[in-house]
Formats: C-alpha cells, structure tokens, sequence
C-alpha cells in the first residue's frame, strides 16, 4: 500500500540554526514529491516540488529538499531557521496525475529565541 | 488571480443541523479537491472534481455528505444531519496539473456543538 511517513512530529530548533525534517514514502514508483507548509489556522501553502532530474530542488523561503531514491526519502532542509519558520510542515507525494495528493501526519516545528 | 476562496471562515452549528460551504478555485483551474483536517493531523482526500464531474470520493465521504461543481466553477460541500465528529478544517484545493502541485485556500473550520 502507498503511505508516507513523517517520523518526526515535532522538532524544536533555534533560530540561526539548521534544519532537517524527514519525509520516507513507499510507492511502487517515485511519485512526484510535495512540501507544504500550514501556519495556525491557515491553508497550505506550496515550498517546492520534485518530479525528476536533479535530485537537490530548491524552494521558496530559503527551503531546499533532496530526493534519495534508494532511501525512498524527500527529507526538507533550510540552513538557518527564522522564528517566522515556526509552522506545521507536510510531506505529500503523488502517484500520478489519477492520483491525489497524500499527506504525512506532518512535523510541527518550533523556534527558540 | 485572487487565489482559492473559500466561506465561511468558520462555521459553528448545532448537532444535527446541514451545513455548506463554497469554495471559488482558480479560474483557469480545471481540477477541485475537497480535504479535511483535523487537530495535529494532515490533510484527508475527501472528493476530486475535473471540470463538473465528480471524479473520485473517498471511503470518508459518508452519505450524509455531498459536493457539487455545477458549472466547472465554484464548488459546494454540504453536511446533512452534523454529528460532533465532523468537526474539523475543511480545505478546498484548485490545480491546473498535478506537476504543479495544487494551491489551497485558507480552509472553512467547522465546530459542531
């Protein structure tokens, strides 16, 4: 069965600090790779996207996520987190075009002065 | 492009009573998604429309709840007879292709009391 898994569902960083959140999926093929992120009370808002070629795809708001096909993995990353970055981040691949969106359980993170 | 509208921002209702809400995509969008969120969740595909035709529904889509897209445009969901577990935030998503990913609207949040 297609799922996809955030292992983290929330991770505390200090701003000016790097960040790491991880996304695994499990697909027959490699879906096309989705980051979104929520802030409270809000709609999702798109950060980047992957569907093939360089496997390093950069984002809005600094973000960037790598593909790694072996560890069946689109793990988000920024290098150094502001406190406007504190929000609820989701991993969401897609099969195909027939297909919907799938959403991970998300990564709530927070930021510390 | 004044981006997914979606009203009411929030709907309180009393148990048993219907409920709709709209959602206005993109108007060059061709595709719809209903979705629901509940609290420390992500989102769940309720329903998917392209142009007026209902494409998909999910096992979550019970028969209390029904959506329509009269005309390709605007799209409604409605809730018969509410019941305290259809509390949640009910998101409306518009997309042109699924490569483009899909541009949500700030969501419609539902309290049944």
């Amino acid at each position: 069965a297609q799922s996809v898994t955030q292992p983290d569902i929330h991770i505390t960083v200090s701003e000016g600090a790097s960040l790491e959140l991880r996304c695994n999926y499990s697909y027959g093929a490699t879906p096309y790779l989705f980051w979104y992120v929520q802030s409270p009370g809000q709609g999702l808002q798109l950060l980047l996207k992957y569907f093939s070629g360089d496997t390093l795809v950069q984002g809005i708001k600094g973000f960037e996520a790598e593909f790694k096909r072996s560890q069946s993995s689109f793990n988000l990353r920024k290098p150094s987190v502001h406190w406007s970055d504190a929000a609820e981040y989701f991993c969401a691949p897609v099969q195909d075009a027939g297909n919907m969106l799938t959403f991970g359980g998300g990564t709530r993170l927070m930021v510390k002065p | 492009d004044t981006g997914v509208s979606q009203n009411p921002r929030h709907k309180i209702t009393k148990r048993g009573q219907n409920v709709t809400f709209r959602c206005d995509p993109i108007s060059e969008h061709n595709r719809l998604y209903w979705y629901r969120q509940t609290l420390g969740q992500g989102p769940e595909f309720l329903t998917y429309f392209q142009n007026e035709a209902q494409l998909e529904k999910s096992r979550l889509l019970s028969d209390r709840f029904s959506a329509e897209r009269p005309k390709g445009s605007f799209s409604t969901l409605e809730i018969q007879r509410t019941e305290q577990g259809d509390s949640a935030m009910y998101l409306c998503a518009s997309s042109l292709a699924v490569e483009n990913g899909y541009t949500f609207g700030s969501g419609t949040r539902l309290t049944v009391v």
